[in-house]
């Protein structure tokens, strides 16, 4: 089954404990990117990936590294995550260019994450 | 100008009723609208998508319509069903760029 899957799906952590949330897809999709949900705010992109080696920042980058080693994975990393990194967050693939070349985004399951 | 207004925040419909959600833009670059669905405690989906060379596209009992000349985009879902009940968010993009713009979300929902 073609999808996106994320680990942890919920995770409470404490302030400055280092977590990594994985991202995997097994679409062969070169675009990969995180966006974190907030009520009210909607949907804001923390970084992207157009391919292996190749990341970017979106528009809420402030906290968050990432890393693409392998065309399949794209890990978020918060090296010392704050109480306002508190949200639920989504990892997306798409295929070829992703938006800059009109192509749909498939969103993984979401995980919620609460820092104390 | 990255900014992706939309409206209503929420929306609650009579079963076969039809909820319109609004969106507009300033960036006149941008070129891609889609629409994503999400129920609760899923990710999104695309639902439908359109570019300003059409006024309008329809997929089903959903509809986009586009008004190029006002940077405004708006979904119309026909005879609504409970089923519908979800958040509804639109985006915006431009080609060659590899960022996409969301908009704040519409939680809907259809009243049996």
């Amino acid at each position: 089954e073609a999808q996106v899957t994320q680990n942890p799906r919920y995770l409470i952590t404490v302030t400055g404990k280092k977590l990594t949330v994985t991202c995997s897809q097994n679409m062969n999709h070169e675009y990969m990117s995180w966006y974190r949900q907030d009520p009210g705010l909607g949907l804001r992109q923390i970084y992207y990936s157009m391919n292996v080696e190749v990341t970017d920042k979106g528009d809420v980058p402030e906290g968050y590294k990432v890393s693409r080693k392998e065309k399949r994975n794209f890990p978020l990393i918060l090296e010392s995550p704050s109480p306002n990194q508190t949200s639920l967050y989504f990892c997306a693939s798409s295929p070829g260019g992703g938006p800059s070349t009109y192509n749909e985004q498939f969103f993984g399951p979401g995980t919620r994450l609460t820092v104390l | 100008q990255q900014q992706v207004k939309q409206s209503p925040q929420s929306l609650i419909v009579q079963k076969g009723g039809i909820p319109i959600i609004n969106c507009a833009y300033e960036n006149t670059a941008f070129d891609y609208f889609p629409w994503y669905q999400q129920f609760p405690g899923k990710g999104p989906a695309l639902l439908i998508a359109i570019r300003p060379d059409v006024s309008e596209k329809k997929e089903g009992r959903f509809t986009i319509s586009f008004n190029k000349s006002a940077k405004q985009f708006s979904l119309h879902i026909m005879d609504s069903q409970p089923g519908d009940s979800a958040t509804y968010f639109c985006a915006a993009s431009k080609h060659r760029d590899d960022k996409i713009i969301f908009g704040k979300g519409t939680r809907l929902h259809i009243l049996p």
